[in-house]
């Protein structure tokens, strides 16, 4: 098993351009949660989905947006991007939510210059 | 406002001692806590978690309390060694969102 995989591992944007990332398990979770992490800080909650076709906002949703049109994917799209979303983006996901381990991927490094 | 923290400084242990991780929250009445391990550049692994009703877990050298009176948790690392140097994070559940910490960064020097 692959795990939870991320795509791109690493990205620049100027202020204003668009990007999605690409986030894939195969592990048959029915969970899957985007967070970001700034330096020296923890792990905030973008969106998250409960299952193919669902989302939800977390703690920090504006500016992206998310798909989950097949299980094992989860997109997280930036419609225009802006410096403070400069961050690291991590991708997890679980069986079910809180109990469950979750499984994180490598992280995406993005710089919004 | 939910509110975690952990051990506000980094830690630096010698090998050998016990390492000992605070996760402090407030107004947040979390079913379950989760401790995780990161390494620099990747992705947080996961190492515990414990529920409102358990007072203690171990696995192997590692052992977590958990308080909800005093709303809090201790991650103890025994017998630390060098491998053990990473970033901790706890993170807490409740109706299906998940909070973390900000981490504690440990050092353990041989």
């Amino acid at each position: 098993n692959a795990g939870v995989t991320q795509t791109p591992k690493f990205r620049v944007l100027k202020t204003g351009q668009s990007m999605t990332l690409l986030c894939a398990q195969d592990m048959n979770h029915e969970y899957m949660y985007w967070y970001r992490q700034d330096p020296g800080m923890g792990l905030r909650l973008i969106h998250y989905s409960v299952g193919e076709g669902t989302t939800a906002k977390g703690e920090v949703p504006d500016g992206y947006n998310v798909s989950r049109l097949k299980k094992q994917n989860f997109l997280l799209g930036l419609e225009s991007a802006a410096p403070s979303q400069t961050s690291v983006y991590f991708c997890a996901s679980s069986y079910l939510t809180g109990e469950e381990t979750q499984y994180f991927g490598p992280g995406t490094r993005l710089l919004v210059l | 406002s939910q509110k975690i923290e952990q051990n506000s400084e980094a830690l630096n242990i010698q090998e050998g001692k016990t390492a000992t991780l605070t996760c402090n929250y407030t107004n947040y009445s979390p079913a379950y806590l989760q401790w995780y391990r990161q390494d620099p550049g990747r992705g947080p692994v996961f190492l515990l978690l414990i529920r409102e009703n358990e007072k203690e877990k171990r696995k192997e050298r590692l052992k977590v309390t958990f308080d909800t009176t005093l709303k809090q948790s201790l991650f103890h690392i025994t017998a630390s060694q060098p491998a053990d140097s990473a970033t901790y994070l706890c993170a807490l559940f409740n109706a299906g969102k998940s909070t973390f910490g900000d981490g504690t960064t440990l050092t353990v020097k041989p």
